[in-house]
């Protein structure tokens, strides 16, 4: 069992390109959370995803993100035209349902720079 | 609203002396609660959980918390620190009903342990 695959581990961007942040769930898990950690501060919810279903997005920027969760494949996280601010550690975690009594499986994140 | 209050950014103690690192919350249905353990350049690690029955949780690595339902808290604690304790621990909330699927976190807290 893998746990929640995320890649890359370390992406570096320069200002105006795109990122694309994968996440893997856990095999047997269809639910998948995105969550953005800056440094030195706790996670910040963006997204939450079933396959082929936003659930909810109220975390998520208005524009230059979006996030997809496929039928097939892993979980993407899009970022256009990236800004210095955009530069954190992005986590991915998955849920084998939506019900309350589980936590997360955490992969072990995507840190973005923008340079 | 619901939320989670870690009071102490910061939390030193020296090896083999007992931890406490705090959490409050507040939701207004039957709180499911969670402590998530996050070492450098890492994921975060689940730790333990409280849903329902004996209000002493017992987790990974020695840990555990107290479900205080009278001081909404949910305090994590081991009898004795090891050097390999330091990292940053978050507390996270979430309402025990079927369709609320959210997380809550905490900001976190930066435990230090000393030799």
């Amino acid at each position: 069992n893998a746990g929640v695959m995320q890649n890359p581990r370390h992406l570096v961007r320069r200002r105006g390109q795109e990122a694309r942040l994968r996440c893997s769930p856990m095999k047997g898990h269809s639910h998948v959370y995105w969550y953005r950690q800056l440094p030195e501060e706790g996670l910040k919810f963006m997204v939450y995803l079933q396959k082929e279903n936003i659930i909810d997005e109220s975390g998520m920027p208005k524009e230059r993100f979006s996030a997809e969760f496929p039928k097939e494949g892993p979980s993407i996280l899009r970022i256009q035209q990236v800004v210095r601010g955009d530069s954190a550690a992005y986590f991915c975690a998955s849920s084998p349902s939506g019900l309350p009594a589980y936590g997360y499986t955490f992969g072990s994140g995507t840190r973005l720079t923008v340079v | 609203a619901q939320s989670v209050a870690q009071p102490e950014d910061q939390v030193n103690v020296a090896e083999g002396n007992p931890l406490t690192v705090k959490c409050t919350y507040s939701v207004s249905g039957n709180p499911y609660l969670f402590w998530y353990v996050q070492y450098p350049n890492r994921g975060l690690q689940f730790l333990l959980k409280y849903i329902t029955g004996d209000n002493l949780v017992k987790g990974s690595y020695g840990f555990e918390a107290e479900f205080n339902k009278s001081q909404t808290s949910f305090h994590l604690k081991k009898p004795s620190a090891l050097v390999s304790d330091s990292a940053l621990y978050f507390c996270a909330v979430r309402e025990g009903m079927d369709s609320n699927y959210q997380l809550i976190w905490g900001a976190g807290t930066k435990l230090i342990i000393k030799p």
